[in-house]
């Protein structure tokens, strides 16, 4: 099955930095997904972005899915912002979405 | 507001006490299914239901059972809970399999 990869798997900023989240996948995507688990456990669906880019405030998204990775842009990080950011590439033949492992951030005030 | 619910967020039950963690959507979403995080192993696929009456196994169901009676509602039954099913719960909704997908609050369960 596909292969997912993410980096790094952790990353440690002052408030107001930028950072650059990387996943990688061993194969071509139709369906990639971006979370966000914040440190109280809530996962919430940052992007669906199968190709292209797309931005929401702070946060933007590119996928370039002949090269087969995405990568997750933060600018003027915060606080609020902390915790694990999870790639999704695919689902799999069982109907499951494939999980990266993710990346732990944390933005110190 | 768009959103699915689970009640309840925080259970402390006792082993073999027959529990329900209930899950509602407001989104008309076909496609419903229940994860458990625990930690070093990350997200895994308890059941799942493309629509209602129809529902499958995922990569853990063992100790679960499932219900989609209405569209909205996906409860997860824990008939007789066991200490290895102490974790943090899931819910999750999407219009269509393979389709942007919505999570719950989740629900933190501890079986004494």
């Amino acid at each position: 099955g596909i292969q997912v990869e993410q980096s790094p798997p952790d990353l440690i900023l002052q408030e107001g930095a930028n950072s650059t989240l990387r996943c990688n996948f061993s194969d071509s995507v139709n369906n990639l997904q971006w979370f966000h688990q914040n440190p109280w456990g809530q996962l919430i669906n940052l992007f669906y972005i199968p190709s292209g880019t797309k931005q929401n405030g702070r946060l933007s998204a590119t996928t370039v899915a002949t090269e087969r990775y995405s990568l997750l842009y933060i600018s003027s990080s915060q606080t609020t912002d902390s915790g694990v950011y999870f790639c999704a590439p695919a689902w799999d033949s069982n109907y499951q979405l494939i999980w990266g492992a993710g990346t732990k951030l944390i933005i110190k005030p | 507001e768009a959103q699915v619910t689970q009640n309840p967020r925080y259970l402390i039950t006792v082993t073999g006490k027959k529990l329900t963690v209930t899950c509602s959507q407001n989104m008309n979403h076909e496609y419903m299914s229940w994860y458990r995080q625990d930690p070093g192993l990350g997200l895994r696929q308890i059941y799942y239901s493309m629509n209602v009456e129809v529902t499958d196994k995922g990569d853990v169901p063992e100790g679960y059972k499932v219900s989609r009676k209405e569209k909205r509602n996906f409860p997860l039954i824990l008939e007789s809970p066991s200490p290895n099913q102490t974790s943090l719960y899931f819910c999750a909704s999407s219009p269509q399999v393979e389709e942007t997908q919505y999570f719950g609050p989740g629900t933190r369960l501890l079986v004494l």
